[in-house]
């Protein structure tokens, strides 16, 4: 399987500040990586997919000027979350597939909170 | 649209078995994965499913009916360890991201 490495695990931020998250692919090439969203007691929401050297395609309700993909290389995938806000605050999840292209594996998750 | 269901609470006692259900409609069909996730960590992978039938895994099992859309997770002699939420994922495409169901939290009792 994938090794995919996140960091940070965990950030506290200001109302107002931006914060980036950086997930890796240790071990294989990964051209599409997703991020996923997840709040409290809720389940993992897809957020975007990030491809390496074009635009991250995102999900509908997801302002892509407020979290920002960039994918420049085929290992990794940054996700910075702009000018934050408490309703921000959440788990923050990114998953590569794996070489049959179907099973995902994830980073370790950033806890997000914005105070 | 896309819709997969599973319930959102079960509760059982240690050495029991427990039967999680899984319902899916999706515009296509590349296979289904069962993963547990403790609070505050990343999913991990249980089980993964492409053809109809029973896939076995030391305690745990999960079987597919893609006539149906139904999967089950089936967990036996249920360990404390065992509590956790299990999210159901369906992958309607090779390449693309999987869709989850919002989890069952299951509680284990001694």
């Amino acid at each position: 399987g994938a090794v995919v490495s996140q960091h940070p695990s965990w950030v506290i931020c200001k109302s107002g500040t931006s914060v980036k998250i950086e997930c890796r692919s240790l071990d294989f090439q990964a051209t599409t990586m997703f991020w996923y969203r997840q709040f409290p007691k809720q389940s993992l929401m897809l957020m975007a997919t990030s491809n390496e050297g074009s635009k991250a395609t995102y999900e509908q309700g997801v302002e892509k000027d407020k979290f920002l993909i960039n994918h420049a290389s085929l290992t990794l995938s940054t996700l910075t979350v702009t000018s934050a806000h408490p309703e921000d605050s959440s788990f923050y999840i990114c998953s590569v597939l794996g070489h049959r292209n179907t099973e995902a594996f994830f980073g370790q998750g950033t806890r997000l909170t914005v105070v | 649209g896309q819709n997969i269901d599973q319930p959102t609470e079960m509760t059982a006692t240690e050495g029991a078995i427990v039967q999680i259900n899984c319902t899916y409609q999706t515009s296509g069909f590349n296979g289904l994965f069962w993963y547990q996730q403790h609070a505050g960590e990343a999913p991990t992978f249980l089980s993964y499913n492409v053809l109809d039938g029973l896939e076995e895994k030391g305690r745990f099992s999960s079987f597919l009916s893609r006539s149906k859309g139904y999967s089950y997770l089936l967990l036996k002699e249920l360990q404390m360890k065992d509590s956790a939420s299990y999210l159901c994922a369906v992958s309607g495409q090779a390449g693309t991201a999987l869709i989850f169901g919002k989890g069952t939290t299951l509680s284990v009792s001694s």
